[in-house]
């Protein structure tokens, strides 16, 4: 059983770079995809971005140009970076898992990011 | 950009049938997941694939997808059922991408 956990970033300032990583346990790293997802406020959820243990991504189109992310075997953690952000990157963000990279069978319990000065 | 439509909302019965809509162009020729989410938790994987079901989930929910239209069927729906049920598709294009549906909140009456 795959087990997931955001770090927690709490608030962050407009125009300030969001790190979240995600501790993997459970697994091995190699045997999954390991995907970002978020929910905004209202309830909407947007798929963030992807890795796969080579350090191949996919990445969403909307936000990559601002966007990072990296994968560290040896620590069995996944990191996320979001440059330059708004209120509109206020959102829950989750680390999740799938055996193939078009859907996601373990989610972590969720980090609240706040963005406001 | 690739859009799938849910209603916004399903009321059912106790022991009644729920059949919560995925709309999307010409969704029949992908492969669609559904999630669960309660409040406050994580969303559940519950249908992927178009129709297979993950361990551990039961057999009164199963699924549809055909021309434009996918289809959550929750057979002798339970209190414990009231929750948003999100549909999702992996988009083929250029610039693969993940594409979740609004979410449907399925009230047991």
């Amino acid at each position: 059983q795959v087990h997931l956990q955001e770090s927690t970033p709490g608030l962050v300032k407009p125009l300030e770079t969001l790190s979240l990583t995600c501790s993997v346990s459970g697994a091995s790293m190699r045997s999954y995809y390991w995907s970002w997802i978020r929910q905004s406020p209202g309830g909407e959820l947007e798929w963030i971005g992807n890795i796969y243990y080579s350090g191949s991504t996919k990445l969403n189109p909307s936000l990559k140009s601002r966007l990072t992310i990296s994968i560290d075997t040896s620590k069995n953690q996944f990191t996320l970076r979001l440059t330059s952000v708004t209120a509109a990157d206020t959102a829950k963000y989750y680390c999740a898992s799938g055996v193939v990279s078009t859907y996601f069978e373990s989610w972590g319990q969720g980090a609240l990011v706040t963005v406001s000065s | 950009s690739f859009a799938l439509t849910q209603p916004p909302s399903l009321s059912v019965a106790p022991g009644e049938t729920a059949s919560i809509h995925c709309g999307g162009d010409n969704i029949g020729s992908k492969g669609v997941q559904w999630y669960q989410q309660k409040p406050g938790l994580a969303p559940v994987l519950v249908i992927y694939y178009n129709v297979d079901r993950p361990s551990g989930i039961p057999e009164r929910f199963s699924a549809s997808n055909s021309g434009n239209t996918a289809t959550l069927t929750i057979t002798r729906v339970e209190v414990g059922d009231e929750a948003v049920y999100f549909c999702q598709v992996w988009q083929t294009t250029r610039d693969p991408v993940v594409v979740f549906g609004g979410g449907t909140k399925l009230t047991v009456l």
